[in-house]
């Protein structure tokens, strides 16, 4: 089975442009996750799409979006960057069930100047 | 609202030294995940573990649950350079979105 596909791996962008993220899920798996990776803050948890609907969503402003496609397919989209945004942007799937290990994805570098 | 804390963020052995992190939880965590992350990579599962006291191994690494569900430890026998990585807990998403993840030992092995 394929692993989890994010694309791309990296993007420049200047402040105030935005950005969307793509991450195609393991075969099978209807569940995708979002995770902001820096090394000051860590792992943090972004949105998670099941079946198309944002089941849950973590403490990021307005800015974060997502959606997910009919073919879990999901994209991530932040407007307006900040250089602050700076960071690995980690996609996971996962069968979807609440207990669910995470399958991570390469994820994809931003860099804002 | 839950908020799981991992100790030690840094840990540095010498090969053979055993490791040890751990994990602890404000509140009764209905499962836990184990993931490692090499450098320059991303995490990759390693187990759950979903009952009160339950104890797995997986070759030199023993993951334990505490009894109250609400701490667990990752302990690594002889380490070798391979073991070198970021070793994160993860609890269950709450409804709330809280962050999930703890923020990692990172351990290092000198040869």
């Amino acid at each position: 089975k394929a692993g989890v596909t994010q694309t791309p791996r990296y993007l420049i962008k200047t402040r105030g442009q935005q950005v969307t993220l793509s991450c195609s899920p393991i075969s099978g798996h209807r569940s995708v996750s979002w995770y902001q990776q820096t090394p000051g803050q860590g792992l943090q948890f972004l949105f998670e799409y099941f079946s198309e609907t944002q089941r849950n969503k973590g403490n990021f402003p307005g800015r974060f979006s997502g959606r997910q496609f009919s073919n879990s397919r999901s994209e991530m989209n932040v407007s307006t960057l900040e250089l602050g945004d700076s960071a690995l942007y980690l996609c996971a799937s996962s069968q979807g069930g609440r207990d669910s290990p995470l399958h991570f994805g390469n994820g994809t570098r931003l860099t804002v100047t | 609202g839950q908020q799981v804390m991992q100790i030690p963020q840094y840990q540095h052995v010498q090969e053979g030294e055993d490791f040890t992190t751990y994990c602890n939880s404000s509140t009764t965590l209905s499962n836990i995940q184990w993931y490692k992350q090499r450098p320059g990579g991303h995490p990759v599962f390693l187990i759950q573990l979903v009952k009160s006291g339950e104890v797995k191994k997986q070759k030199r690494l023993t993951f334990q649950f505490g009894e109250a569900k609400k701490n667990s430890s990752l302990h690594i026998t002889a380490t070798q350079t391979t073991d070198v990585g970021t070793y994160f807990c993860a609890g269950p998403v709450t409804n709330a979105g809280k962050s999930t993840f703890g923020d990692g030992t990172t351990l290092t092995v000198k040869p």
